[in-house]
């Protein structure tokens, strides 16, 4: 099914150590993007990326980066894991044209850093 | 910095009920109004993308009304049905160059049976 694929969609890690979260999309969209969700908070913007091989940062980029080596794939990585990024992570994508669609999002990585 | 809120932040309305909840948005730099629906262990899915003051949109017994002029969008459940349940989120879009999004905080709707 076309669609926004991430993995993993569980994961512990403990504080110090590093994991790569992985997107990728198969409907053709230029732009992607990393968010974070937080209770009680909306969904905020990590990075994102309008066309392969660039990126920028989003409103809370500090921890992270990022990766857009192809079209298809944008992923997330985390050097060193600290407690605050504990977090339900989303990534999406977006067809460009007129920015008349709404954003595709995956299935969620719940993370959760001891 | 840009604030979109959403109101009540929580919902719990019998099945039959109709329902409504309110996005305040910038109304400055407008571009486009989203809302999504969000279950419960799923990804947000799209329900309206709307773009012009005074836009109505409607999805079966959804729909969504825009004022770009004073910041605000209602979405309205007609009938609700247990499966309505879920978060409704808004998300505004100010024309930034990367299409980005900023989410409100979401209301969350429970429909009892």
């Amino acid at each position: 099914n076309a669609g926004v694929t991430q993995t993993p969609k569980f994961q512990v890690l403990k504080t110090g150590q590093s994991m790569t979260l992985q997107c990728a999309q198969d409907m053709n969209h230029n732009s992607m993007y990393w968010y974070r969700q937080d209770p009680g908070m909306g969904l905020r913007l990590i990075y994102y990326s309008a066309s392969e091989g660039t990126t920028d940062k989003g409103e809370v980029p500090n921890g992270y980066n990022v990766s857009r080596l192809n079209k298809r794939e944008f992923s997330l990585r985390l050097e060193s894991a600290a407690p605050s990024q504990t977090s339900v992570y989303f990534c999406a994508s977006r067809e460009d044209r007129g920015r008349i669609y709404g954003y595709t999002f995956g299935s969620g990585t719940r993370l959760t850093v001891v | 910095i840009l604030n979109v809120e959403q109101s009540p932040q929580s919902l719990h309305v019998q099945e039959g009920d109709s329902t409504n909840f309110t996005c305040s948005f910038p109304s400055s730099n407008f571009y486009a109004l989203h809302w999504y629906r969000w279950e419960t262990a799923k990804s947000p899915e799209a329900l309206f993308v709307m773009t012009l003051n005074g836009d109505e949109k409607k999805k079966g017994r959804i729909s969504a009304t825009l004022n770009t002029k004073e910041g605000y969008s209602y979405l309205y459940i007609k009938g609700s049905q247990p499966e309505d349940s879920a978060t409704y989120l808004c998300a505004f879009d100010y024309g930034g160059s990367q299409g980005n999004l900023i989410f409100g905080k979401g209301t969350k709707l429970s429909v009892k049976p």
